[in-house]
């Protein structure tokens, strides 16, 4: 079955970088697309961005632009989420997510356990 | 950027009740709406894409319908496991944006 399964959780201080891993399985990972998701405590979902694993093709929140590169690594079937120069509102549950059907980003039908993200000083 | 609202934001239902939630968008995204099921502490869930498709493995007592920018997902007769926070994310141009949450509750 799918599977998405993150790295930890991580504790970092305001102006520094975290890069968070979703390594995925039970599918062909060329094929569909990888979706970034946070949740702030207590929030709503907000759409970070999303990679294309086959071709390294990505499509970023404009809000995230400049800080955020999401990368893919075929011969580990791994996606990563780099986010620099945080904030203390980066402060969030951050989830993978696979699209559900190919080509261009969709909806998510596998998610990742999510990894929790705090910016404190 | 499109903003999708939800409507209620909260609710409170019994055992075996018919529940509707809307959503709305602000401009018109055709069918591309999808609804999300979160539980406590777990990621969300995909139950209906494409406005009405239902995924593979929920069950039928979820459905959704709507075009354009009105959307409803409906749970025909309510479960115990049913009681979470649902999530409309529209997925017809980015950034994808989502409704803010509706919290179903056990009255």
């Amino acid at each position: 079955q799918v599977q998405l399964v993150q790295s930890g959780a991580e504790v970092q201080k305001p102006g520094a970088s975290v890069k968070v891993s979703c390594k995925a399985s039970g599918y062909t990972f060329t094929h569909y697309g990888i979706n970034w998701v946070r949740q702030a405590p207590g929030q709503g979902l907000e759409w970070m961005g999303w990679i294309n694993p086959y071709n390294g093709k990505t499509n970023y929140a404009q809000k995230l632009q400049g800080r955020v590169t999401m990368t893919a690594d075929t011969s580990a079937t791994t996606a990563y989420m780099d986010l620099r120069s945080l904030r203390f509102d980066d402060t969030a549950l951050y989830y993978c997510a696979k699209d559900g059907q190919q080509l261009d980003p969709n909806w998510f039908d596998s998610w990742g356990q999510g990894t929790l993200i705090t910016v404190s000083s | 950027d499109i903003q999708m609202t939800q409507s209620p934001s909260s609710l409170s239902a019994s055992v075996g009740d018919r529940v509707t939630i809307t959503c709305r968008a602000s401009q018109s995204i055709s069918i591309y709406l999808n609804w999300y099921q979160q539980t406590p502490g777990k990621a969300p869930k995909v139950l209906i894409y494409a406005a009405s498709s239902l995924q593979s493995g929920v069950p039928s007592r979820f459905s959704g319908s709507g075009s354009a920018t009105d959307f409803t997902l409906t749970i025909s007769s309510l479960q115990p496991e049913d009681f979470a926070t649902y999530f409309c994310q529209q997925s017809y141009s980015t950034p994808f944006s989502f409704g803010q949450g509706t919290k179903l509750e056990i009255k």
